[in-house]
């Protein structure tokens, strides 16, 4: 089982960079995220999408773009890429009722911006 | 102050050891709650969902006090394969819903 599947693993850029974060789930889910790992800090939410076709600011969307492609692909844009987004990126997917609830998360993207 | 609140750790533990840890949370209109577990440079895992009325799962236990705002985990005989960061969620219903995560607790298992 593929679950949710994120790319690339690692990745170093130059301030002023830009990249795409491609996430995809093999679970018929309807609600895709994506988070920010910091050290000492939760995971906090960057966009979400509940359905095809829909996507949502999550806590801290500046600096970031999303795409829902389809039902399976949710991907995130970092139009230029700033030292403050040296990060760990996680994408999730779920379906129950509740937005959020029961997550299942991508092995994660380590991200350095110099 | 922060939305969910948890002690970082790390809690050092031998192998065979009961160990609880605890998360406060400062919402009321909070709805659900989760632990997962997130082992070092992975990602999160649903470990348990937490109920009103206790959820044990093999030899982890999972609690919810409503009045007092806390979720607890109680992990009886620690196995060295416990050792991981585990982290406390909630969901809010403020109108739309919305998840927090706690920075998370450490735990470290010994032999």
């Amino acid at each position: 089982n593929a679950g949710v599947t994120q790319t690339p693993k690692f990745q170093v850029l130059k301030t002023g960079q830009s990249m795409t974060l491609q996430c995809a789930q093999d679970m018929n889910h309807n609600s895709m995220y994506w988070y920010r790992q910091d050290p000492g800090m939760g995971l906090r939410l960057i966009y979400y999408s509940a359905s095809e076709g829909t996507t949502d600011k999550g806590e801290v969307p500046n600096g970031y773009n999303v795409s829902r492609l389809n039902k399976r692909e949710f991907s995130l844009r970092l139009e230029s890429a700033a030292p403050s987004q040296t990060s760990v990126y996680f994408c999730a997917s779920s379906a129950p009722r509740v937005t959020g609830e029961k997550l299942f998360f991508g092995s994660g993207t380590q991200l350095s911006v110099l | 102050r922060k939305e969910v609140e948890q002690d970082p750790g790390p809690f050092n533990v031998p192998e065979g050891a009961t160990v609880a840890f605890n998360c406060t949370y400062s919402n009321s209109a909070s709805q659900s709650f989760f632990w997962y577990r997130q082992d070092c440079r992975k990602e999160p895992k649903l470990l348990m969902s937490v109920y009103s009325s206790g959820n044990e799962d093999g030899r982890f236990t999972a609690q919810l006090n409503r009045a007092s705002q806390y979720i607890s985990l109680l992990i009886r005989d620690s196995k060295l394969s416990d050792s991981a960061t585990y982290l406390c969620v909630v969901i809010l219903n403020t109108g739309g819903f919305k998840t927090i995560f706690g920075a998370g607790t450490r735990l470290f298992v010994k032999a």
